[in-house]
C-alpha cells in the first residue's frame, strides 16, 4: 500500500533549537497538509500546499514556523527557535483534489521540546 | 463561530453491542462531514464521507447519518469488536472552504 512517510517518528530537543520535520507524500499526490495535534487543542491545520505552492499557512506562527516543498517528493516543516509549547504530534497528509477525503495521513512526528 | 463537538469524550462497551457516536456542529451550511479513526501512535484513517446533500453513508458495519437542520451526525457501529477500539473523530468542511474543522474525538474501548 502507498504510504505517507514522516521522519523522524520521535524528536526530543531543547528549547531554542531548530527542528525540521519531513514528509514524503504519496507519489502523484498534488496536495499536502500539515496538521498539529495536542490534547488541549485537538487537530490544527498549519499549512496547505497544492502543486508545491503554499495556498494557506495562516495556521502557523510565522515568526518561528516555516513550511516548504522543495520538490514534489518532499515537504518540510521547520521550527526555529523551538519552544516547549510546540510539543505536539505533527501530521502530514497527502492526496488529490480539494478536501481531505481520500487523503492519506502519515504516522506523525511526536515532538517534545524541553 | 464554526465549531464541532463530540460527546462523549470516552465510551467503553462490551464486545458485540451496537453503539452510536455523536457529532454536533454549529452552522448548518456545511459542505461535507467526515468520520475518521485514529489508532494510538498512528495517523488518521478516513472512514466515511457524507456530502451535504446526503442523509447517510454505509461501509460494512459502519453507518454515518447526517441531519443538517439539527446540526448533528451519528456514527453507528454494529456488532462491535475489540478491533474497533480507537479514537473516532468527526470533521466538518463548511461551504467550499477546503479546511476541515475537527471535533475532539471520542475514545472508544470495546471490552472482550
Amino acid at each position: 500500500d502507498a504510504r505517507v512517510t514522516q521522519t523522524p517518528r520521535h524528536k526530543v530537543t531543547e528549547m531554542g533549537q531548530e527542528v525540521t520535520m519531513r514528509c514524503q507524500p504519496i507519489l502523484g499526490h498534488n496536495t499536502v497538509f500539515w496538521y498539529r495535534q495536542t490534547m488541549m487543542q485537538g487537530l490544527e491545520l498549519l499549512a496547505y500546499f497544492r502543486n508545491r505552492a503554499p495556498l494557506d499557512d495562516s495556521g502557523m506562527p510565522k515568526d518561528r514556523f516555516s513550511a516548504e516543498m522543495p520538490d514534489a517528493t518532499l515537504a518540510t516543516l521547520k521550527i526555529q527557535p523551538s519552544e516547549p509549547r510546540d510539543s505536539a504530534v505533527y501530521f502530514c497528509a497527502s492526496g488529490l483534489g480539494t478536501g481531505s477525503y481520500g487523503y492519506t495521513f502519515g504516522s506523525g512526528t511526536r515532538l517534545t521540546v524541553v | 463561530k464554526q465549531e464541532v463537538t463530540q460527546i462523549p469524550a470516552a465510551l467503553s462497551v462490551p464486545e458485540g453491542e451496537n453503539l452510536v457516536l455523536n457529532c454536533s456542529f454549529t452552522d448548518s451550511a456545511i459542505y461535507n462531514l467526515q468520520w475518521f479513526r485514529q489508532d494510538p501512535g498512528k495517523g488518521l484513517t478516513s472512514l466515511l464521507l457524507i456530502q451535504s446533500s446526503q442523509r447517510e453513508q454505509t461501509s460494512g458495519r459502519l453507518n454515518a447519518s447526517l441531519d443538517k437542520s439539527s446540526g448533528r451526525s451519528t456514527l453507528y457501529i454494529a456488532a462491535s469488536q475489540p478491533g474497533d477500539s480507537a479514537t473516532y473523530l468527526c470533521a466538518v468542511r463548511w461551504d467550499s472552504n477546503y479546511q476541515l474543522i475537527w471535533g475532539a474525538g471520542t475514545k472508544l474501548i470495546i471490552k472482550p
